[in-house]
């Protein structure tokens, strides 16, 4: 049973372009959440999506950010114009519960480098 | 808001030796997870305690979870180099997981 698995691993971009992550979540796991960790701090939450619905975005930057998770494929995260700050390693977690014991299995992640 | 502190923030050890970390906070959780990362790497869920009181054994690791369901502790009986890493707690509800800082441990052999 496969985990969740995110691509691509390593992403690197000048300012101004834009950033797409990819997460496939778990075999059975209807339920995403994207984090975010900058050097030397803790996992930050972005959003939490099910299939075709964000559920809470509170975590995400008010511009330049979105995600999705399309009825079919993976869930994607899309950084657009890019910035240094943005440069961090970006977690996807699956779980196959709403909210309930918020047992969330991780990705090995997407680290970002803005150049 | 909701915050969890963890510490000791670092823990170097010899091999062999028992360690305890804390996760703490003064809110109420409704459950805890911890979770360990290495360098790279996406965190590894280890356990989640649900119930005020309760303890989970890991094999060397024990987890227990405070009575009053604000904190948590996990210790680590006979540390080897392979339990090298950062342990994360986290807690929450309704999908937004709120993480510590971690305690990173290396264990020396």
């Amino acid at each position: 049973n496969a985990g969740v698995m995110q691509n691509p691993r390593h992403l690197v971009r000048r300012r101004g372009q834009e950033a797409r992550l990819r997460c496939s979540p778990m075999k059975g796991h209807s339920h995403v959440y994207w984090y975010r960790q900058l050097p030397e701090e803790g996992l930050k939450f972005m959003v939490y999506l099910q299939k075709e619905n964000i559920i809470d975005e509170s975590g995400m930057p008010k511009e330049r950010f979105s995600a999705e998770f399309p009825k079919e494929g993976p869930s994607i995260l899309r950084i657009q114009q890019v910035v240094r700050g943005d440069s961090a390693a970006y977690f996807c977690a699956s779980s196959p519960l709403a909210g309930g014991l918020d047992t969330q299995y991780f990705g090995p992640g997407t680290r970002l480098t803005v150049l | 808001t909701q915050l969890l502190e963890q510490s000791p923030q670092f823990l170097s050890i010899q091999e062999g030796e028992n360690l305890t970390v804390y996760c703490n906070s003064s809110s109420v959780f409704s459950s805890l997870q911890w979770y360990r990362q290495e360098p790279g790497e996406g965190p590894v869920l280890l356990v989640t305690v649900v119930t005020g009181g309760e303890v989970k054994k890991l094999k060397r690791l024990t987890f227990q979870f405070g009575d009053a369901r604000k904190d948590s502790s996990l210790h680590i009986t006979a540390a080897q180099p392979g339990d090298t890493g950062l342990y994360l707690c986290a807690g929450g509800s309704q999908g937004n997981l709120i993480f510590g800082k971690g305690t990173k441990l290396s264990v020396k052999p």
